[in-house]
């Protein structure tokens, strides 16, 4: 088991263009978080599944964002229209069905550059 | 609506020194606690997780306590070194059942000095 995965780690795109990033959860882990990190700020919650379930999305989710998590298995997370304030590290981060109280997993994140 | 403060937000010590830091929500009602070490540019990685009920979790030269009815916790470091050097968070999950989250602080960002 190598955590949790995310590609690509980094991405530069043009205002307007459309991204897609992936994550791949630790395999059994049913529990999968996208998180939205700024220049010195901490993670903030965007959205949440459990298996393929979308349970939870975050104000901060507009409309151009939307996640999917096929058969419960990987997870992306798309941003449509790019603008330089989506700009941030997105970090996704995932944890077992089995115990309300164990520890949440994060990838090492995709850097996203909007020029 | 649940907030998570940490100070101080940097701290320099020299190598070698004990350590200590904080961090406090505003919302008694979490499942759990846990610490994470952040590098510059990278994820996030787990230290130590203290759920509800305990007051303390160890981990080699790391402790951390949880004082859940004053919504504290600290984390110390024992004899720093300049490999400690990142940024820690702290973050609480908090929701209802079956939808919980972790809800961040921004961090302490520490240097050791060798």
């Amino acid at each position: 088991d190598t955590g949790v995965s995310q590609n690509p780690r980094h991405k530069i795109t043009k205002r307007g263009q459309n991204v897609t990033f992936r994550c791949d959860p630790i395999s059994e882990h049913n529990r999968l978080y996208w998180y939205r990190q700024t220049l010195g700020q901490g993670p903030e919650f965007l959205t949440y599944f459990q298996n393929e379930a979308q349970l939870e999305k975050s104000r901060l989710l507009s409309d151009r964002f939307s996640a999917e998590r096929p058969k419960g298995s990987f997870s992306t997370l798309e941003i449509q229209r790019t603008e330089q304030g989506d700009s941030a590290m997105y970090l996704c981060a995932s944890s077992s069905r089995t115990d309300i109280n164990t520890e949440a997993f994060f990838g090492q994140g995709t850097r996203l550059t909007v020029v | 609506k649940q907030e998570v403060t940490q100070i101080p937000a940097a701290l320099s010590v020299p190598e070698g020194e004990n350590l200590v830091l904080n961090c406090s929500f505003t919302d008694s009602a979490i499942y759990n606690l846990q610490w994470f070490r952040q590098d510059p540019g990278k994820g996030l990685t787990s230290l130590l997780l203290i759920q509800s009920s305990q007051r303390e979790q160890t981990s080699g030269r790391l402790n951390a306590s949880l004082d859940k009815s004053s919504g504290r916790s600290t984390l110390y470091i024992a004899a720093s070194q300049p490999g400690d050097s990142a940024t820690y968070l702290c973050a609480v999950k908090v929701g209802i059942f079956g939808n919980e989250k972790l809800t961040f602080g921004t961090g302490t960002r520490l240097t050791i000095i060798p």
